[in-house]
């Protein structure tokens, strides 16, 4: 079974500073990690994925995410951040093979201060 | 080129009834999967749906049900609804090529609210 733990519910950062949003999974095989951004009152768009290859992923926005298989991490981030970053952002693994289910983290919401 | 649909976007219910939610997968898409998503939770896998047969379940009771129609679109059914219930359902729709399931897109979701 998959699963992934998203470190802090809320993260506040300052427009234009770092955003380092983390994710740790488990996973008995390897995993195909996601993260995936919720604005208010819609659905999740996919920001960007690993399956297998590159450890570095870049995805849409400006994000990117670096699978670490040595510390089970898939932390997501963006160099500089902006207003229309704030969503809640989700982290998510399922298995490589087959059809096995997504597994979400709880989501860490994301505030961009002025 | 559309994307994943669902409909109704909102749903008030009362407690005991039955509720019906519809998805229509992005094009070229054969595979759909329902999620729950309670407040300030991440979604929570309910089943997947392909080939008009449930391939794989969640952990929810069997008062969630499904149907996924030859054009690929599905239904969540829900009969005897509780206040737990209430909830975004989120659709989401890939393609199964050999056997694996591609990635998952989702649509904007039903809020449903059972009183």
């Amino acid at each position: 079974a998959q699963s992934v733990t998203q470190l802090g519910s809320h993260v506040s950062v300052s427009e234009g500073a770092l955003v380092l949003l983390r994710c740790n999974y488990s996973s008995s095989v390897p995993p195909y990690l996601f993260w995936y951004v919720q604005y208010p009152n819609q659905g999740l768009q996919l920001l960007l994925k690993y399956t297998t290859g590159a450890t570095l992923v870049k995805g849409i926005n400006g994000f990117e995410a670096e699978f670490k298989k040595s510390e089970t991490s898939f932390h997501l981030t963006k160099p500089s951040a902006h207003m229309s970053d704030a969503a809640e952002y989700f982290c998510a693994v399922k298995g490589p093979g087959g059809y096995q289910k997504v597994t979400f983290g709880i989501g860490t919401k994301l505030q961009v201060i002025p | 080129d559309a994307g994943v649909t669902q409909s109704p976007t909102h749903l008030i219910k009362t407690r005991g009834q039955q509720v019906t939610l519809r998805c229509s997968p992005k094009s070229g898409h054969d595979t759909v999967s329902w999620y729950q998503q309670a407040l300030g939770q991440g979604p929570q896998f309910i089943f997947q749906y392909y080939e008009e047969e449930e391939r794989q379940r969640g952990n929810f009771p069997d008062r969630f049900s499904g149907h996924q129609f030859p054009n690929y679109s599905s239904e969540l059914n829900v009969n005897a609804l509780l206040l737990g219930d209430s909830a975004l359902y989120l659709c989401a729709s890939s393609e199964t090529t050999s056997g694996r399931v591609d990635t998952q897109y989702f649509g904007p979701g039903t809020r449903l609210t059972v009183l």
